[in-house]
Formats: C-alpha cells, sequence, structure tokens
C-alpha cells in the first residue's frame, strides 16, 4: 500500500490551525492508520492510532480522521513545539508502509 | 522507565554483515510484536521487518527479503537483526519499536529506540 502525504511542506505560523492529508493507494485494513511526530535527531513519537485515538498523553490539540484511504491529521492550534515532520504509516496489511512525511515550518 | 536500546551499528564495506541488538526493559516483551524500522540520511521513514511475541510470523520488506533476519530472545527481552549482504543504500539509522496493542487490536508503533547508525561504504 502506497502513502501519499500532502503537502510536502507547510510554512506556519503559531496559533494556526493545520490539516494534513494521507491517502492510501488501497483501503487500509481495519483503519490501522497511524501518525508520528519526529524532530531532528530523534526518533519517532507515536500521536494518533487506529486513524483517531489519540496516543496516552497527546495534547488534545492533535485529532486524527479518516477511513479506508482517505485520512487527516489536524492540529487546531500550533505551539512553537509542533514545528516537525509529521507521517502517516498503515500497519494493518505487511509491509506496514510509511508516507514521505511533511514538513512543517515556521513562518 | 520504558525504553529500547538499540546497538550494534557501525561501519562496514559493502559485502559484509552486522548483527543488530535491541534490549527492552519496562513491558512485557514477550507479549510484544517487534519492528525494525529504517531512516536514511536525510529520508524519510522505512520499515524493514517484523516478529509476532512467540516469533512464529515474521514479515520483512522486500528491499531486505533473503538478506536481513529478524529474530528474538523472549527469556532475554531482546530483538535481533542480522543483516548480511549489506548494501551501501542499506545506509541509515535502525530503530527498533514496538507494536502496541489496546484490547486486542493493533495501536500503532508506541515504544521506540534512539537508533542505531549503519553505514555501509568502502
Amino acid at each position: 500500500i502506497v502513502l501519499t502525504q500532502s503537502p510536502g511542506t507547510l510554512s506556519l505560523s503559531p496559533g494556526e490551525r493545520v490539516t494534513l492529508s494521507c491517502r492510501a493507494s488501497q483501503s487500509v485494513v481495519s483503519n490501522y492508520l497511524a501518525w508520528y511526530q519526529q524532530k531532528p535527531g530523534l526518533a519517532p513519537r507515536l500521536l494518533i492510532y487506529g486513524a483517531s485515538d489519540r496516543a496516552t498523553g497527546l495534547p488534545d490539540r492533535f485529532s486524527g480522521s479518516g477511513s479506508g484511504t482517505d485520512f487527516t491529521l489536524t492540529i487546531s492550534r500550533l505551539e512553537p513545539e509542533d514545528f516537525a515532520v509529521y507521517y502517516c504509516q498503515q500497519y494493518g496489511t505487511s509491509p506496514y508502509t510509511f508516507g514521505q512525511g511533511t514538513t512543517l515550518e515556521i513562518k | 522507565e520504558v525504553q529500547l536500546v538499540e546497538s550494534g551499528g557501525g561501519l562496514v564495506k559493502p559485502g559484509g554483515s552486522l548483527r543488530l541488538s535491541c534490549a527492552a526493559s519496562g513491558f512485557i516483551f514477550s507479549r510484544s510484536t517487534m519492528n525494525w524500522v529504517r531512516q536514511a540520511p536525510g529520508k524519510g521513514l522505512e520499515w524493514v521487518s517484523s516478529i509476532t511475541a512467540s516469533s512464529f510470523d515474521t514479515n520483512s520488506a522486500d528491499s531486505v527479503k533473503g538478506r536481513f533476519v529478524i529474530s528474538r530472545d523472549n527469556a532475554r527481552n531482546s530483538l535481533y537483526l542480522q543483516m548480511n549482504s549489506l548494501r551501501t543504500e542499506d545506509t541509515a539509522v535502525y530503530y527498533c519499536a514496538r507494536m502496541a496493542a489496546v484490547g486486542g487490536l493493533r495501536a500503532g508503533f508506541d515504544i521506540w529506540g534512539q537508533g542505531t547508525l549503519v553505514a555501509v561504504s568502502s
């Protein structure tokens, strides 16, 4: 399953709302779709699993939605620490593919 | 403390071999499906291989099939990746990661190690 994320890069300001897109080439089994955040030099951090369930301790400004082949990650009000690279991943069908990533940069 | 710690990375020549290890602590390793994920310098994430809790089932990406072997030792709380016939394109940071389970359903990769760098170069 090929995951295509859009856009590739977003330049935004703190306080803005952002929606990231992840489109799958075929339906994701059981909506096993996750979102990760990665900062330079660090391992990825799980944000969302099952398309819409928040990982433990994740602020509620992060939300995930979608099903089948179209998924989104929304950050309602960007905080300075949210500027990072975001990846979607499907873990329902092997190989457990990742999208190519969306970079959120400070405007 | 819940953690995964990788080791075994380094510089190796093309065609060489390397064995990565991942030591788990703070959770019930023997009940967890485990994975290897890699990231080439400046690139995105690539899932490499997975192994179920009992080692009954393993899966690998086509890019490493026939060259890399995933295994585990539940008595030692350890995950391994034996990498043979290494190529320059295998150069990457290699992470081990746990597949979470919530209510019997898969729940993404919730625990990650810090990564170990494998560099394949002549």
